[in-house]
């Protein structure tokens, strides 16, 4: 059936790093791909999004990656900060108001 | 809460008994979601409906009701057949083609 697989599931990298997460999803409908980003005790945001026609976007220190063939996506944050720190989570929509979520990161950025 | 409100924000349910859960938009979207989560865990799909008068079962509907006689508005009722209810409860909405606006979430939990 329908599934996105998120990875990895816990991710602790050191403040000014880079962070990578990534998803697999398994529908080939799939055309939209949003992440979301959820603080503690906090309703997920999104955070951004990608489109199938495009393979790369980018929003200042965040950017998103999409392989179609592979049917790889990913989250990409660079010079990570100590309020990067959250859980993210990727979804796949393959049309119509259906949504696929990944089960979530968490990502710790250490000062 | 950026166009979408839930209430109430904390809930406290008694063994045997019905509670509603509120969720209104003002972003004239047509669909409306409600999603279940557990502490650490990822979202999961109680209901969803994509117009009025109608909606359809999610992953895990048993123990849960809605309904969607206004466009603004998707209440979610926990009935006393859902045996584990405490839960974080997550109301959202969007237009097709488009990321989610989720609202600020009610904590159920059973006394």
């Amino acid at each position: 059936g329908e599934n996105v697989e998120q990875h990895p599931s816990t991710l602790s990298v050191q403040e000014g790093d880079s962070a990578v997460i990534k998803c697999t999803y398994s529908d080939s409908a799939s055309n939209y791909f949003p992440w979301y980003k959820q603080e503690l005790g906090k309703r997920p945001q999104l955070i951004i999004d990608i489109r199938s026609n495009v393979g790369e976007k980018k929003d200042q220190r965040i950017a998103v990656t999409l392989n179609k063939t592979a049917k790889h996506f990913s989250l990409h944050i660079t010079e990570t900060q100590p309020e990067d720190s959250a859980v993210y989570f990727c979804a796949a929509a393959p049309g119509g108001f259906k949504t696929i979520f990944g089960a979530g990161t968490r990502l710790f950025v250490k000062a | 809460d950026g166009g979408i409100t839930q209430s109430p924000k904390y809930l406290f349910r008694k063994e045997g008994q019905n509670v509603t859960l509120s969720c209104e938009q003002n972003l004239n979207h047509d669909a409306m979601y409600w999603y279940r989560q557990d502490p650490g865990q990822g979202l999961r799909l109680i209901y969803y409906s994509q117009i009025v008068n109608d909606f359809q079962k999610g992953d895990i509907a048993e123990g849960y009701s809605v309904s969607r006689e206004k466009k603004e508005s998707f209440p979610l009722t926990v009935t006393s057949a859902q045996k584990n209810p405490t839960a974080f409860y997550l109301c959202a909405s969007r237009d097709q083609g488009y990321g989610y606006t989720f609202g600020s979430g009610t904590r159920l939990t059973v006394v």
